[in-house]
């Protein structure tokens, strides 16, 4: 099936400085992939759609200026946390769509942020 | 995009088969049901996907009634290692649309 890699895995950063998270569709092209939060115990969040070649879409009440989102290839997408805050420690999940396979949206195995 | 509802929580204990329903009533005629797992700290895992009356694979079955207003996912014999969230989730399976998850139900399983 259809494999979506996400890295780092696990991420802990200073309050203030960035960190970006790569997402990679491994076996197919992905012009379309969707980034996730989810705080414990909670349901996912959509945060934003990225666009191959294109200004991502981001959901209401999600700061794009904080979160900036680049897609520049059909197999990469980066999430880039701007001047991270503890409040901004969360899991943090990427997704993409092949057609092909037949099992719809395949997800990335998330990135745990924590913010010290 | 159609909203769906399930149970918060489940229980179960080894070896028992598990039914857990999704409401979705405004489900539109190009949408699929899809159902996926997660574990803690994982990202969500496709299990089973269908549009009407009943499709199983290896490891679940879901079952879909005739008007579509809901689907059962079934996991026959469940064992520790199913102790998970699973979410229902309804989209157009043509469109690359944005996945709205509900709360997803989890389900515990004991020995």
């Amino acid at each position: 099936g259809a494999v979506v890699s996400q890295h780092p895995s696990r991420v802990i950063c200073k309050s203030g400085t960035s960190v970006k998270i790569e997402c990679r569709s491994l076996d197919f092209q992905a012009t379309t992939m969707f980034w996730y939060r989810q705080f414990p115990k909670q349901s996912l969040m959509l945060m934003a759609t990225s666009n191959e070649g294109s200004k991502a879409t981001y959901e209401q009440g999600v700061e794009k200026d904080k979160f900036l989102i680049n897609h520049a290839s059909l197999t990469l997408s980066t999430l880039t946390v701007t001047s991270a805050h503890p409040e901004d420690s969360s899991f943090y999940i990427c997704s993409a769509r092949s057609l092909g396979t037949g099992e719809g949206y395949t997800f990335g195995s998330g990135t745990r942020l924590t913010v010290v | 995009l159609a909203k769906t509802t399930q149970p918060i929580s489940m229980d179960s204990y080894e070896g028992q088969e598990v039914n857990i329903t999704c409401s979705h009533n405004n489900i539109a005629t190009n949408d699929y049901i899809t159902w996926y797992q997660q574990f803690p700290s994982q990202g969500p895992r496709f299990i089973i996907q269908g549009y009407k009356t009943k499709v199983t694979n290896e490891v679940a079955s879901l079952f879909i009634p005739a008007d579509r207003k809901s689907s059962t996912l079934s996991l026959p014999r469940v064992s520790l290692s199913d102790t998970a969230v699973y979410y229902c989730l309804v989209a157009p399976f043509y469109n690359t649309d944005k996945l709205i998850f509900g709360t997803g139900t989890r389900l515990q399983v004991f020995p």
